[in-house]
C-alpha cells in the first residue's frame, strides 16, 4: 500500500531535549515536505527537498533541521525544542515531475513543555 | 505575494442541505487548484484538483469545484450534506514558476446539524 509513515504519532517532551520525528514514503517520490498545523492558520511549510541532498526553508523554518540522505526518508529535527513548537506536524510527498497532488502521513501531534 | 483565502473557519449546515465552501485567490493568472479534506486525527487527503482541462471538476464522496476565472475562485459543493462529510476542508493553489509549491487557505471546519 502506499503511504507516507510518520514516527511518532504523539509525543511529550521537555524544552532543550533533542528529538528527532521520521518521515518514510514508499512510493519513490522525488519531492518530500514537511509542514506544521496551527489552530487558524493552516498548514505552514517549514522545509522541503526536491531530492536527495536537495533541501530548501519553507515559511517558518527557525528551530528545525531535516536532512535527505535517501530519498524514501525526510527526517524533522528539532535541536532545542520550545513550547512554540507545540503543534501537528505532517509529512507529505509527491512525485517530482509536474504538477501532481502530495500524499499525506497521519500526523504526529508534539507538546514541549 | 500570493495568497488563498477560505471564507469562514467554521460553516455548519444540516445534514441534507446545500454544502458551499469558498476559495478564492489572489494572482491573475490561473494556477493549478485543489481541495483537500482532513477528517478528525487523519492527514489530509485531496478531494478534487483543477488542472485546466474542466472547469467544473467531480471528486470523491459526491463533492465537486468550479472553477472561475473572473472570479478568482474555485467553490465546493455538495448538493447534500452527510454526517460523514464533517471535518475540515483545506483550499490550495500552486504555480509552475515557484516549482508548484502549495500555497494554502486556513481551513474551514465543516460542522453537519443532524
Amino acid at each position: 500500500e502506499a503511504q507516507v509513515t510518520q514516527n511518532p504519532r504523539y509525543l511529550i517532551t521537555v524544552t532543550g531535549k533533542k528529538l528527532t520525528v521520521t518521515c518514510s514514503q514508499n512510493m519513490n517520490h522525488e519531492y518530500m515536505s514537511w509542514y506544521r498545523q496551527d489552530p487558524g492558520l493552516g498548514l505552514r511549510q517549514i522545509y522541503y527537498s526536491m531530492n536527495v541532498e536537495v533541501t530548501d526553508k519553507g515559511d517558518v523554518p527557525e528551530g528545525y533541521k531535516v536532512s535527505r540522505k535517501e530519498k524514501r526518508n525526510f527526517p524533522l529535527i528539532l535541536e532545542s525544542p520550545s513550547p512554540n513548537q507545540t503543534s501537528l506536524y505532517f509529512c507529505a510527498s509527491r512525485p517530482g515531475t509536474g504538477n501532481q497532488p502530495q500524499h499525506f502521513g497521519d500526523g504526529t501531534r508534539l507538546s514541549i513543555l | 505575494a500570493q495568497s488563498v483565502t477560505q471564507l469562514g473557519s467554521h460553516v455548519s449546515v444540516s445534514e441534507g442541505a446545500l454544502v458551499l465552501l469558498r476559495c478564492n485567490y489572489s494572482s491573475s493568472v490561473p494556477p493549478y487548484l485543489f481541495w483537500y479534506v482532513q477528517y478528525p486525527n487523519q492527514g489530509l487527503q485531496l478531494l478534487l484538483k483543477y488542472t485546466s482541462a474542466a472547469t467544473l471538476v467531480k471528486g470523491i464522496n459526491g463533492f465537486e469545484a468550479e472553477f472561475k476565472k473572473s472570479e478568482t475562485s474555485f467553490h465546493l459543493t455538495k448538493p447534500s450534506a452527510h454526517m460523514s462529510d464533517a471535518a475540515e476542508y483545506f483550499c490550495a493553489v500552486s504555480y509552475a514558476d515557484s516549482n508548484y509549491q502549495l500555497i494554502w487557505g486556513a481551513g474551514t471546519k465543516l460542522i453537519i446539524k443532524p
